[in-house]
């Protein structure tokens, strides 16, 4: 398809596991970014990569949130240790790289810790 | 620190009728872009309009349009002759003008229900 699509679409953990959910953005968008959207809020930034590297990390709440972007396409976020309080939605976007550019919206990761 | 106030937790409009949802922000910025996205039930952030500080006129998308005040820091967001299928969660959001950090910062939301 031509959006961007994230997978899982719903996970389900136990507190202390590790898991990681995967964005594909739209091709050809150099910008990539991951935000967090607890029940009844708007969504929250995590971090943004522009191309490989993350051109701005200071959305990740702590050292237990990792996230890569190898090729400059696939994006993987990373939770370490999950904890009950790490449950919501986790909202991938895409862009074209231009700062006056929309960012595009996957459907979203539901993670659930237990 | 740039924030987004939406103040409408909850808005009810009939069938064909106009409707207004509000949204102030507060940023000591000069250039910043102002954005309104939809979420129905399904999740999905969709978007919707887009408005950026320089434009001097009111964006305009279809049956969307944006309301910039920008001496009030409103930016509310007009959905004429709404439709049952307009019902969901609508967000505003801003995007700073720096290069580096181009991060949304999104409002709490307010949800629109669409009555026959």
């Amino acid at each position: 398809g031509a959006g961007v699509s994230q997978t899982p679409s719903n996970k389900v953990t136990e507190k202390g596991k590790y898991v990681e959910l995967r964005c594909d953005p739209i091709s050809g968008h150099t910008a990539l970014y991951w935000y967090r959207q607890s029940l009844g809020q708007g969504p929250e930034f995590l971090i943004y990569f522009q191309g490989t590297g993350a051109a701005d990390d200071s959305g990740l709440p702590n050292d237990r949130f990792f996230a890569v972007r190898p090729e400059g396409s696939v994006s993987t976020l990373k939770i370490q240790r999950t904890e009950r309080g790490d449950s919501a939605v986790y909202l991938c976007a895409s862009s074209s790289g231009l700062i006056t550019d929309t960012q595009y919206f996957g459907p979203g990761t539901r993670l659930t810790v237990l | 620190a740039q924030k987004i106030t939406q103040t409408q937790p909850g808005m009810f409009v009939q069938e064909k009728e106009a409707v207004t949802l509000d949204c102030t922000y507060d940023t000591s910025d000069q250039s910043y872009g102002l954005f309104w996205y939809k979420q129905p039930s399904s999740g999905e952030m969709i978007f919707l309009i887009y408005q950026g500080s320089y434009d001097e006129q009111n964006a305009t998308e279809g049956r969307y349009s944006l309301n910039f005040q920008k001496a009030r820091k409103s930016a509310n967001l007009v959905i004429s002759a709404s439709q049952l299928g307009d019902s969901a969660m609508y967000f505003c959001a801003m995007r700073e003008g720096t290069r580096s950090t181009d991060k949304l910062i999104f409002g709490t939301g307010t949800r629109l229900q669409v009555f026959p």
